[in-house]
């Protein structure tokens, strides 16, 4: 089974800052890797996704992130947060379970913006 | 697009009762809707997925008589908690998926069901 490490599990960065949240993932083949945000009592909304081609991948609130298959990362990164990027993000990657295509995901990592 | 709705948002039910769950796709239809289960501070975790028609596959350790999962339609699932317990007590998030090679899910807004 595949798995997905976020080794931050809380960050906090101040409004302006630049950000980055990393994002490790075992998978023999090229993975489908997603970076997904949930604010409080709320479902996931999708930020970014790859699959293949280019490997920066740009998404939606000003958020990219890099696949780099030598290291086996997927980092999400903002060139300067809003006190609204206050949320837990989670990084996950497709699998095929028992002939299903399920998504595996970190353990997230909650984002604290300091004024 | 690709909205997916849940209702009811909140419940609250007194322990031994049941409680059903609805998941909607409302402008796509989903080939698969999956269910989470997700714990305080904590990631979401798979308990089934459904396929249009077919019965859910559980995860390991999910009881399938206890959370009961009905996918009868391309637009409709719905997760019945039977005989609540308070350890039962979490936030439910539904998830649709337009099949194919993406693997790409659409989340719903989630259901916070409290046991008392």
């Amino acid at each position: 089974a595949q798995s997905v490490t976020q080794p931050d599990i809380h960050i906090t960065v101040s409004e302006g800052a630049s950000l980055e949240l990393r994002c490790n993932y075992s998978y023999g083949a090229t993975p489908y890797l997603f970076w997904y945000v949930q604010s409080p009592g709320q479902g996931l909304q999708l930020l970014l996704k790859y699959f293949s081609g280019d490997t920066l991948v740009q998404g939606i609130k000003g958020f990219e992130a890099e696949f780099k298959r030598s290291q086996s990362s997927f980092n999400l990164r903002k060139p300067s947060v809003h006190w609204s990027d206050a949320a837990e993000y989670f990084c996950a990657v497709g699998e095929v379970d028992e002939g299903a295509q399920k998504l595996v995901f970190g353990q997230g990592t909650r984002l604290t913006i300091n004024p | 697009g690709a909205v997916v709705s849940q209702h009811p948002s909140r419940v609250i039910c007194k322990s031994g009762t049941s409680v059903k769950i609805e998941c909607r796709s409302l402008d796509f239809q989903a080939t698969t809707m999956f269910w989470y289960r997700q714990f305080p501070k904590q990631s979401l975790m798979l308990m089934a997925t459904s396929n249009e028609g077919s019965k859910a596959t559980y995860e390991q350790g999910v009881e399938k008589d206890k959370f009961l999962i009905n996918h009868a339609s391309l637009t409709l699932s719905t997760l019945t908690v039977t005989s609540a317990h308070p350890e039962d007590s979490s936030f439910y998030i539904c998830s649709a998926s337009l099949g194919g090679v993406s693997y790409e899910q659409y989340f719903g807004p989630g259901t916070r069901l409290t046991v008392t």
